[in-house]
Formats: structure tokens, C-alpha cells, sequence
């Protein structure tokens, strides 16, 4: 059973570009989460998603950033028209159910550089 | 004021040493976890509790619900045991602490 997969693992975009990041639960699982990491900073929740629903995006930026979980294929983080501020590791989770109740295994994440 | 506080921000400590973590937050939960994250980036969850203590290997952690504060500790540390351990609680989405970065020298 794989683990939690990101990819890319690393992503150079100038300013003004877009930003895919896809996040492949792991087998079973139909809740995923997105979490960033600013350098130097601490982890913070940007959106909690099940298949093809959003269930509290309360942590994304109101602009440029939207995410998907469709029926089939990965959960994808879009980030349009990229800053410098947006340079970050940006990690990905999933959970069989609950965050309540079910632990989140992590992905290695994607890090994101802006020039 | 954070809503999850660790202690301490870092921690340098010799081989064979045991090491105590804390965490206090300040929100109602229904579970705490402790996660952590290798110089690499990589991210681990070690414990998820709501109650009491659980023992994985040389890990313990320890939860009081009451008081709103968990602990992790490391028996015998090792170098190997050098990374940021994380302190997150559930509360509808994981909030996390700002973590403390773990050094044991040989």
C-alpha cells in the first residue's frame, strides 16, 4: 500500500505563473488536506477536502488559490499568477475518514519556488 | 497568543539523555497528535491521543485532557533522534505548534 504521494517534489515558477500541485491519497482514503510550511515558519491548514467536496477551505488565501478533489485522479492545489510569498513547502494528507477520529499520514510535500 | 504552545523552541541534548517535549493549547480538541519532520522535510504522525499515555519503541506520550497540555518523551536518546517534533490538536482541522527542534549530540 503506497504512502500519501506529492508531486512534484520540487517546482520553480517565475512571478505571474501557476502552480499544479497534485496530491495521491493513500489506498482507501477519501479525505485529504493541505497544509503550508512558509520557510521558517510553522505548518498551517489551508483546506480540508473529500471526494468531488469542500468541506472548510477557512486556511486558503481568498485569491489565486483554489483546490479539487475530484471523483478520479489526484487532489490538485492551484496556485494562479504566483508571488515571491508564495514560495513555501506545501504538504498534503489523507485519512480514511474523520480528522476527528482518523490519524493523516503525510506526503513528502511539494516545494514551491517563486523567482 | 498561539493556540497551540510548545516548549521548549530547542532543545540540545547529549546521547543516552531523556528528552521531554511539551505542549499546552488552549482550544477545546478531540485529539492531540505529535508529529516529526526530518532535516529532509519529510513529515511523520507518531502519536494521535485523546487520553492517557501511549509508548511506541523509546516514544511516550501523555495527554491531560483537564489541564490542556500533552507531553512527548524520548528514553535513551540518539542522534538518529534529531529532528522538529510537532504538536497538533484536532479541533474540526489540525492546528499545529510551532515546533521544537531537537538536537543529540554523540
Amino acid at each position: 500500500n503506497a504512502g500519501v504521494m506529492q508531486n512534484p517534489r520540487h517546482l520553480v515558477r517565475r512571478r505571474g505563473q501557476e502552480a499544479r500541485l497534485r496530491c495521491s491519497p493513500m489506498k482507501g482514503h477519501s479525505h485529504v488536506y493541505w497544509y503550508r510550511q512558509l520557510p521558517e515558519e510553522g505548518l498551517k491548514f489551508m483546506v480540508y477536502l473529500q471526494k468531488e467536496n469542500i468541506i472548510d477551505e477557512s486556511g486558503m488565501p481568498k485569491e489565486r488559490f483554489s483546490a479539487e478533489f475530484p471523483k478520479e485522479g489526484p487532489s490538485i492545489l492551484r496556485i494562479q499568477q504566483v508571488v515571491r510569498g508564495d514560495s513555501a513547502a506545501y504538504f498534503c494528507a489523507s485519512s480514511p475518514g474523520l480528522a476527528e477520529v482518523y490519524e493523516q499520514y503525510f506526503g513528502p510535500g511539494t516545494r514551491l519556488t517563486v523567482t | 497568543k498561539n493556540e497551540v504552545e510548545q516548549s521548549p523552541q530547542n532543545l540540545t541534548a547529549q546521547e543516552g539523555e531523556f528528552i521531554t517535549i511539551n505542549c499546552s493549547y488552549s482550544v477545546g480538541i478531540s485529539a492531540l497528535h505529535w508529529l516529526q519532520q526530518h532535516p529532509g522535510g519529510g513529515i511523520v504522525s507518531l502519536f494521535m491521543l485523546s487520553s492517557g499515555k501511549k509508548k511506541h519503541g523509546r516514544l511516550i506520550a501523555t495527554i491531560n485532557i483537564q489541564e490542556k497540555h500533552s507531553s512527548l518523551h524520548i528514553t535513551a536518546s540518539h542522534p538518529r533522534d534529531s529532528a522538529v517534533y510537532i504538536c497538533a490538536v484536532t479541533s474540526q482541522k489540525l492546528v499545529f505548534g510551532q515546533g521544537t527542534r531537537l538536537t543529540i549530540n554523540p
